[in-house]
């Protein structure tokens, strides 16, 4: 079975720093997407970035990018000029590929704040 | 605004009742799925329809039941609610199935159950 971890819970920056949150995640297929979510105070669910397993490139989203290491089943990301509205959990997120179900397998997530 | 709707957006029921929670997805989305968020189990996929059939079950009680009717609305029916069933319930819809396509989620149902 597929897990993700993320081992930060919580996490405090500077507006304006460049922060990373980490995740691993373990699985035995070869195609699968990796997402992050954000959910703010609002509690709504808002995809930040998505990565697919055999695309060698990095994604990125303006300021947000990843740092995806398949081998090593890593899967950082990386805000850059972090803003106050950036103050959210965010969440790591797993989805096998050509399987029957979509099913997302999250991380626990971890608690970005943004301080002024 | 993902497009996606849910209502009530808050509902408050005893333990033993049963209550109904309704999504409707965006506009041409096929694909209707429901997670629940609790603080201890965190974000966990419940069950996913396409098209009006089941098409995946995860960790779902056989309490909780759901449907996707013709019009591709879905209804998750959760009955002899129990404290533990106290959660954020999201809807998310994609347009289809199987290639990682994103999936959109609504602003969510948070039921207590007292």
């Amino acid at each position: 079975a597929q897990t993700v971890t993320q081992s930060q819970p919580e996490m405090s920056v500077q507006e304006a720093e460049t922060v990373t949150l980490s995740c691993t995640y373990d699985t035995s297929e070869n195609n699968y997407y990796l997402f992050w979510y954000k959910q703010p105070p609002s509690r709504q669910m808002i995809l930040v970035i998505r990565q697919e397993a055999y695309k060698q490139q990095n994604a990125t989203e303006n300021r947000f990018s990843v740092n995806f290491q398949k081998a090593a089943k890593s899967f950082s990301l990386k805000i850059s000029d972090s803003q106050l509205g950036d103050t959210a959990m965010y969440f790591c997120a797993f989805m096998k590929h050509m399987n029957r179900d979509d099913k997302i397998i999250f991380g626990k997530g971890t608690r970005l704040h943004i301080l002024p | 605004d993902s497009g996606v709707t849910q209502t009530p957006k808050h509902l408050i029921t005893a333990t033993g009742q049963r209550v109904t929670l309704r999504c409707s997805p965006r506009s041409g989305d096929l694909s209707v799925y429901w997670y629940q968020q609790s603080l201890d189990q965190g974000l966990q996929f419940l069950i996913q329809y396409y098209n009006g059939e089941e098409r995946a079950k995860g960790n779902i009680l056989e309490r909780f039941s759901a449907q996707q009717f013709p019009d591709l609305h879905s209804e998750l029916n959760l009955s002899s609610l129990e404290l533990g069933d106290s959660a954020l319930y999201f809807c998310a819809s994609s347009v289809g199935t199987g290639v990682g396509y994103e999936q959109y989620f609504g602003p969510g149902t948070r039921l207590t159950v007292t």
